[in-house]
């Protein structure tokens, strides 16, 4: 059964450090996302691609996240400098088209020092 | 208003017992309803869906009831099992030109031997 693909899947940085997460979406879809789990609490999108183009960032601190999707393939998520509070889990998924079932990754969990 | 309420925080079952998870929600424009399954350190994995045209949606021993007019909906899992044990989450899209879940803050279900 395919897989949505994510590394590291565990990530230990120091604050003010830059730090990326990758993400290989199954196969033939052509939605990804990234979202946010803290702890204790439920994910929260951060930004949504269909294809190559971003749909919707309305939630990514942009003075310090990034997300590309270069190929409308893989993407990579990025956060330069980390923060203390950015330590969470961070969920990649993927569903075959924009109203279509959303499949996730097993995340990187991501710790802050 | 994009808030998804849900309860309660944990629940503890005896095996074979009843587990019922509840989610209100005041956004009438919310057109899908899941429900994710999340197990320690993986990422969620979809349970069950429901529409809001529909009152109940039955699988195998997983039932979701939606009350369109209270405006809250509601996970039963019949004949729980040990397995059963994980954190389940309620969401809501957020429907127009995106796919956004919006999730609850999920509740940690232990079924007990």
């Amino acid at each position: 059964e395919a897989e949505v693909a994510q590394s590291p899947r565990y990530k230990i940085t120091e604050k003010s450090q830059a730090v990326a997460f990758w993400c290989d979406p199954i196969s033939g879809h052509a939605t990804l996302y990234w979202y946010r789990q803290i702890l204790g609490q439920g994910p929260e999108l951060l930004v949504q691609f269909q294809d190559e183009s971003v749909v919707d960032d309305s939630q990514l601190p942009k003075d310090r996240f990034s997300a590309e999707r270069l190929k409308g393939v893989d993407s990579t998520l990025k956060i330069q400098p980390a923060e203390l509070g950015d330590s969470a889990m961070y969920l990649c998924a993927s569903s075959v088209d924009l109203l279509e079932t959303q499949y996730f990754g097993p995340g990187t969990r991501l710790l802050v020092l | 208003q994009q808030q998804v309420k849900q309860s309660p925080q944990s629940l503890i079952v005896q095996k074979g017992g009843i587990s019922i998870i509840n989610c209100a929600y005041e956004n009438t424009a919310f057109d899908y309803f899941p429900w994710y399954q999340q197990f320690p350190g993986k990422g969620p994995a979809l349970l069950i869906a429901i529409r809001p045209d529909v009152s109940e949606k039955k699988e195998g021993r997983f039932t979701i009831s939606f009350n369109k007019s209270a405006k809250q909906f509601s996970l039963h899992i019949m004949d729980s099992q040990p397995g059963d044990s994980a954190t389940y989450f309620c969401a809501a899209r957020g429907g127009g030109a995106t796919n956004k879940l919006i999730f609850g803050t999920g509740t940690l279900l232990a079924v007990q031997p």
